[in-house]
């Protein structure tokens, strides 16, 4: 199974502050028909998953523009522009360019 | 507006059995590949088992291959995750999950599975 690289696993946050979590997949998630099928997922505390990211860059419908994906490869990001205390919780990157898909072990974002 | 409710959670013993449902609306449920993914308590997300919009393709995780059965019911719009011969570790909350443009679009708020003696 491709394994995925979450850092840092802990991120003290100022608001209204970039932050930045790093996502390294042990294969390159680009898949045989060109895309690469890499997820970021937030988790607030007490909640489901929710997606925000599809396609390493794609952000997902009513997610606020704060948030961005990029990278390639094997190398990606989530930043968020400027923290904002509804933010806080962890986030996960996922792959599904080769099966089973796969996720990241997590990394809690919290306010310092 | 999509929404996933899963349910049938509880306390098991080991070796015990256990059905959990998902019961879909605000879509057409017939035409999603659904899945169930677990997450242990205050750990990661695990893909467990997926299956198609018609229900004649099935793939699980190997940890519980030959134990978990996945089914759906079209006609109610329901999920099911039927689950034998259960083990302390797969204690965790579940949660079914709807692909759309990818992976994992739209989560349940999920069912709490407990297997302890």
């Amino acid at each position: 199974d491709v394994v995925m690289t979450q850092s840092p696993l802990s991120l003290p946050v100022t608001l209204g502050q970039p932050a930045s979590i790093s996502c390294r997949s042990s294969q390159s998630l680009v898949h045989s028909d060109g895309n690469t099928y890499l997820n970021w997922f937030q988790q607030r505390p007490g909640q489901s998953p929710r997606r925000l990211i599809y396609k390493f860059s794609d952000r997902d419908s009513g997610v606020p523009d704060r948030f961005s994906g990029s990278g390639s490869g094997t190398d990606f990001t989530l930043k968020i522009s400027r923290v904002e205390a509804e933010d806080v919780g962890v986030y996960y990157c996922m792959q599904g360019t080769h099966w089973p898909p796969t996720f990241g072990q997590g990394t809690k974002v919290e306010v310092q | 507006e999509v929404q996933l409710v899963e349910s049938g959670g509880g306390l098991v013993q080991p070796g015990g059995s256990l059905r959990l449902s998902c019961a879909a609306s605000g879509f057409t449920f017939s035409s999603y590949w659904i899945h169930w993914v677990r997450q242990a308590p205050g750990k990661g997300l695990v893909w467990v088992s997926r299956i198609n919009p018609d229900g004649s393709d099935t793939t699980y995780a190997d940890s519980v291959k030959g134990r978990f059965t996945i089914s759906r019911d079209n006609a109610k719009n329901t999920l099911y995750l039927q689950m034998n011969s259960l083990r302390v570790e797969d204690t965790a909350v579940y949660y079914c999950t709807r692909d759309y443009s990818g992976y994992f679009q739209h989560w349940g708020q999920g069912t709490l599975l407990i297997v302890s003696p």
